[in-house]
């Protein structure tokens, strides 16, 4: 059963709009979140993460937004710019333990 | 500083063939993680190791094993691959303290296994 769920597979936005990207998770016990930005042929890197105790955490143009009641974080991205495009991951750990992936959304932001 | 490095970053084998995957990190992390990434799958955890001298299944184990071998490298291993393992493969490693924990990632090895 999937802990960590993006279910949108892929987002198309305008260059100078916002991406909005979502995630739901199911494990209550999760204390920590983080988004990866992947390019193709590149590994994973760290965006941006935000803490179980907080409700928004923002860097420049990035800002993820977690609402524990609902089990549910975004990233907004604005503006939007084509080197933005690229699959982001969603991802979580409870303690120590490993982090626990979504299936990714790709993001292609359109000049 | 190279991060994380991996080796090869391509491979091509038959079915029943060996290999082992090499992992390198120059950032004096105690973890390490193997991942593999198919498509429409997301990442999933092979393997892990919390610290020198340890290491953990993951989500999916079967046909690996691993091998930590010092603080710096951490091997994975297909001992007779399958059509199924072909997939991306990427090594993290992390710095383990309390709270948050930003896992750093290698360039990835892909490997077909035909």
């Amino acid at each position: 059963d999937q802990q960590v769920k993006q279910n949108s597979p892929s987002l198309s936005v305008q260059e100078g709009r916002i991406s909005i990207l979502n995630c739901d998770y199911t494990n209550s016990m999760f204390d920590y979140f983080l988004w990866y930005k992947k390019y193709p042929a590149e590994g994973p890197t760290f965006l941006i993460s935000i803490s179980s105790i907080k409700d928004k955490n923002e860097d420049g143009r990035f800002t993820v937004f977690l609402n524990k009641s609902a089990k549910h974080l975004s990233l907004h991205i604005v503006p939007s710019q084509p080197g933005d495009s690229a699959v982001y991951f969603c991802a979580a750990s409870e303690g120590n333990t490993p982090l626990v992936f979504g299936k990714g959304t790709r993001l292609s932001v359109i000049a | 500083n190279a991060g994380v490095t991996q080796t090869p970053k391509f491979q091509v084998l038959k079915t029943g063939q060996s290999m082992t995957l090499q992992c390198a990190q120059d950032m004096n992390h105690n973890s390490m993680y193997w991942y593999r990434q198919d498509p429409g799958m997301g990442l999933r955890l092979i393997y892990y190791s919390a610290s020198e001298g340890t290491t953990d299944k993951g989500e999916v184990p079967n046909g690996y094993n691993v091998s930590r071998l010092n603080k710096r490298e951490f091997s994975l291993r297909l001992e007779s691959a399958a059509p199924s393992q072909t997939s991306v493969y990427f090594c993290a490693s992390s710095e383990q303290r309390t709270g948050f924990y930003e896992q750093y990632f290698g360039p990835g090895t892909r490997l077909t296994v035909t």
